[in-house]
């Protein structure tokens, strides 16, 4: 399986904006980028995905490599509510019907928001 | 739609006590599995199930049981609990549809299970 690797913690400012990157240099033509956050005592929640297109949501933004060896994570402006572990996971986008496409999550990015 | 329940929230076990963990998800998804979290690590993969009758092992299965009778449950047993044991566990469940790559889990707010 394609693996990542995050820095294991990360500052901001408030207001600021934050740039979380991830590498996945053994990721296949198939592999979905997918980024997933979890909060303070809280399951971890879906923020975004993409495959090579930089992607623009409501939470976040991905920007993806052009050789799509790394990614990175945009939050625009850093609230304090972002506080949170951010996990870069790449999901096959063509698994077999019977099969699960196991998610398999490392130990993510640490986010701290200063005041 | 509630997602994904679990119950209960918080559980301490004797060591050799069994349990069952609980969970329950109305969105009609496919597929569910279950994760622990231990201090400062990711989650890990105990078990998971692509449907009704057919489940399967994760990376850390041993300890644990599953069964899945139905769409919308997906009980974990702990057969007899071990301080090992001891982490906060994530049920989670997903669409089996293959409309693009686009399959989002969804977590549920996790058991915090201590075993002495």
């Amino acid at each position: 399986d394609a693996k990542t690797t995050q820095p294991n913690s990360m500052e901001s400012n408030e207001e600021e904006p934050v740039h979380l990157p991830c590498n996945h240099s053994t990721i296949s033509g198939t592999d979905y980028i997918h980024w997933y956050r979890q909060l303070p005592s809280q399951g971890p929640e879906y923020v975004i995905h993409g495959l090579t297109s930089n992607v623009n949501n409501r939470m976040a933004s991905l920007a993806i490599a052009e050789d799509r060896k790394s990614s990175t994570l945009i939050l625009h402006r850093a609230t304090l509510r972002d506080a949170a572990v951010y996990y870069c996971i790449l999901r096959d986008a063509q698994p077999q019907k019977t099969s699960y496409d196991k998610v398999i999550f490392g130990p993510g990015t640490s986010l701290s928001v200063i005041p | 739609n509630a997602g994904v329940t679990q119950t209960p929230k918080f559980q301490v076990l004797k060591t050799g006590q069994s349990m069952t963990l609980q969970c329950a998800q109305d969105m009609n998804h496919e597929y569910m599995s279950w994760y622990r979290q231990d201090p400062g690590m990711g989650l890990r993969l105990i078990h998971y199930s692509v449907g009704a009758g057919i489940t399967d092992q994760g990376e850390v299965p041993n300890g644990y049981n599953v069964s899945r009778s139905t769409t919308e449950d997906f009980p974990l047993r702990l057969l007899s609990a071990a301080p090992s044991q001891t982490s906060v566990y994530f049920c989670a469940s997903s669409s089996s549809l293959r409309q693009g790559p686009y399959n989002e889990q969804f977590f549920g707010p996790g058991t915090r299970l201590t075993v002495l």
